[in-house]
């Protein structure tokens, strides 16, 4: 059984380019989560999607960044017009139905240049 | 707001030795996981806890409910124990999926 699924492990981009991160989730999961650990400091929540629904995007900055976990394929967390700001570790988790035990990717680094 | 306090915030310890790690909470946490990051690595879930005392190899964990306080222990320290060590609360009421973080614990295991 395959643990959750992040790729890419390491995306480079430059200023104003647009990064895409996907997630796997684990076989039967149905919740996503993602998080981003900015340099020296802690994990902070972004979003919860359910499949084909946001539940909670109150940590998502405002502009630029969306998220989705369509019906098929993995949840993509899409960040436009990239600044260096955004360099950061963007980690994906999933839960099954029926509880919050949430189980981690590996995690997407993205360095802005 | 949610909060997790970690500490301490950077631990050394020497091979063989027992370690522990802290971790107190505010009140709007119903449980607290406790997850293990490699140096620019992924994170791995090590216990979920709401009570009383969980187990796995050479790893311990504890929560005291009242106190609002939660430990982790490992025995017999290994220098591939050495990671940073997170503390998680889950939030209770409305958004209870909400994972709100400790700091970390920078531990290292010196042979």
């Amino acid at each position: 059984n395959a643990g959750v699924m992040q790729n890419p492990r390491h995306l480079v981009r430059r200023r104003g380019q647009e990064a895409r991160l996907r997630c796997s989730p684990m076989k039967g999961h149905s919740h996503v989560y993602w998080y981003r650990q900015l340099p020296e400091e802690g994990l902070k929540f972004m979003v919860y999607l359910q499949k084909e629904n946001i539940i909670d995007e109150s940590g998502m900055p405002k502009e630029r960044f969306s998220a989705e976990f369509p019906k098929e394929g993995p949840s993509i967390l899409r960040i436009q017009q990239v600044v260096r700001g955004d360099s950061a570790a963007y980690f994906c988790a999933s839960s099954p139905t029926g509880t919050y035990i949430q189980y981690f990717g590996a995690g997407t680094r993205l360095s802005v240049l | 707001k949610n909060e997790v306090e970690q500490s301490p915030q950077n631990l050394t310890a020497q091979e063989g030795e027992f370690i522990t790690i802290n971790c107190s909470y505010s009140v709007g946490i119903s449980a607290l996981h406790w997850l293990q990051q490699h140096p620019g690595g992924g994170i791995v879930s090590l216990f979920m806890l709401s009570s009383g005392k969980k187990k796995h190899g050479r790893l311990i964990a504890t929560i005291n409910i009242q106190e609002k306080h939660s430990s982790l222990h490992i025995t017999a320290s290994h220098p591939r124990d050495s990671a940073v060590y997170i503390c998680a609360g889950l939030n209770s009421g409305g958004s209870n999926y909400k994972l709100t973080f400790g700091k970390g614990t920078l531990l290292t295991v010196n042979p």
